[in-house]
């Protein structure tokens, strides 16, 4: 069956440093990669998306790589801030389907 | 605000009672989802409405009962659930490309479901 793995259900680094989350897939060829940051009690909201041709994606402080062969998706955020503190998402999606995974709660100590 | 909104905010029901759930988008997108978020489980996708009609609806049991009246309103309708439905129910919405694959997702900030 198709599975998503956020290697990490939580992370804490120190501001300023560069946080490094992973989304691995098993079984599931996506055309789209995506990575969203919820914060509690709200829905989540889309950062970057990045389609399966592609290596890298950037975005201000932000910054996605989709490696299709590794099967992996690497998101970072660079220089990062206590406002950085949330859960983060990734979503894989192709055709009509879409699927989470769990997501990693990511803390930004000053 | 992403352009979705959901009422209510916060609901607590009975087994025995109906209630809806209510979605509006007014980004102009034409797909419609309903997402279940229960704690420490990753998001649920239950259904799907492309153009109006509904294309998934994952394993969902009947006590769900989705409605799509026009491409901007989305609706929930429950009744007899169980306390397990118990979760953080999130409408999103997107603008699907012939070319396939669901393009980002907005979601609106959930309605925070108790069944007791």
């Amino acid at each position: 069956s198709q599975k998503i793995e956020q290697n990490s259900e939580a992370l804490n680094i120190q501001e300023g440093k560069t946080a490094t989350l992973t989304c691995n897939y098993t079984n599931y060829s996506p055309a789209y990669l995506q990575w969203y940051r919820q914060d509690p009690g709200r829905g989540p909201v889309f950062l970057l998306l990045i389609r399966e041709n592609e290596k890298e994606k950037r975005k201000e402080r932000l910054k996605v790589t989709f490696d299709t062969t590794l099967k992996q998706s690497l998101f970072h955020i660079t220089a990062s801030q206590p406002a950085d503190s949330a859960t983060y998402l990734c979503a894989l999606s192709s055709a009509s389907k879409i699927i989470f995974g769990s997501g990693t709660r990511l803390s930004i100590r000053p | 605000e992403t352009g979705v909104t959901q009422t209510p905010r916060h609901l607590v029901m009975g087994m025995t009672n109906k209630k809806s759930l209510k979605c509006e988008q007014h980004l102009g997108h034409n797909a419609m989802y309903w997402y279940k978020q229960s704690a420490k489980k990753p998001l649920e996708l239950m259904f799907v409405y492309n153009f109006k009609e509904q294309t998934e609806n994952n394993s969902v049991p009947s006590r769900f009962s989705p409605e799509c009246p026009n491409s901007s309103h989305l609706f929930l309708h429950l009744h007899t659930l169980q306390p397990e439905d118990s979760a953080l129910y999130l409408c999103a919405s997107s603008q699907v490309s012939l070319a396939g694959g669901p393009d980002e997702q907005y979601f609106g900030p959930g309605t925070r479901l108790t069944v007791t």
